[in-house]
């Protein structure tokens, strides 16, 4: 494990499901990162948050819900998602702007 | 605005081949520079980076990534490749002003034959 937790690591929706992903760091990192990967497309980062404040929110639709309640815990709310959400969201944790990323496993969501 | 390009979608080597993943980016400023690797259902794991120093960055795995300023290029290196390297490799960029999350490329499938 890398130390970054996501849970749970598969989820089947419905369209009008309310959902919420979660990732957990105890790495004493200070900033946390939700990125959705999606086959033969480049890694799409969501949501950007340092000390608990979200930093950078890249156009991301209001049917994804970020909340990072401390600096070890972020979470994913999922509502009225559509089928092209479908995809590997993953979530990472870094101590600083030099260093590189820890991921987690990712969550596998798909949307009927 | 920064990004990365990874040309070739899928690479295949011979095992004990050298391999080469290509990697080109563009970033307003000095750029940092990241490989990562990602197996079967997995999340990306670090491989090396790039801040500053020396072109020729080792990492993991035995594997080495070459920084070329005027080529704006850092291509992922290995000697001699395995079967066990067999999985998708992600080129990231970010600038050094440390106000933007990393860029990630689409990423390259490495297959290596026995």
């Amino acid at each position: 494990e890398t130390g970054v937790t996501q849970t749970p690591r598969h989820l089947v929706m419905g369209m009008t499901n309310k959902k919420s992903l979660k990732c957990e760091q105890h790495l004493g990192h200070n900033a946390m990162y939700w990125y959705k990967q999606s086959a033969k497309k480049p890694l799409e980062l969501m949501f950007v948050y340092n000390f608990k404040e979200q930093t950078e929110n890249n156009s991301v639709p209001s049917r994804f819900s970020p909340e990072c309640p401390n600096s070890s815990h972020l979470f994913l709310h999922l509502h009225t998602l559509q089928p092209e959400d479908s995809a590997l969201y993953l979530c990472a944790s870094s101590v600083g702007q030099n260093y590189g990323y820890t991921f987690g496993s990712g969550t596998r969501l798909t949307v009927v | 605005a920064q990004s990365v390009a990874q040309p070739e979608d899928q690479v295949n080597v011979a095992e004990g081949n050298p391999l080469t993943v290509k990697c080109t980016y563009s970033v307003s400023g000095n750029p940092y520079l990241f490989w990562y690797v990602q197996y079967p259902n997995r999340g990306l794991q670090f491989l090396l980076k790039y801040i500053t120093g020396d072109n020729l960055v080792k990492g993991s795995y035995g594997f080495e990534a070459e920084f070329n300023k005027s080529q704006t290029s850092f291509h992922l290196k290995k000697p001699s490749a395995l079967v066990s390297d067999s999985a998708l490799y992600f080129c990231a960029v970010r600038d050094d002003t440390g106000r933007r999350a990393l860029t990630f490329g689409s990423g390259t499938r490495l297959q290596v034959q026995p």
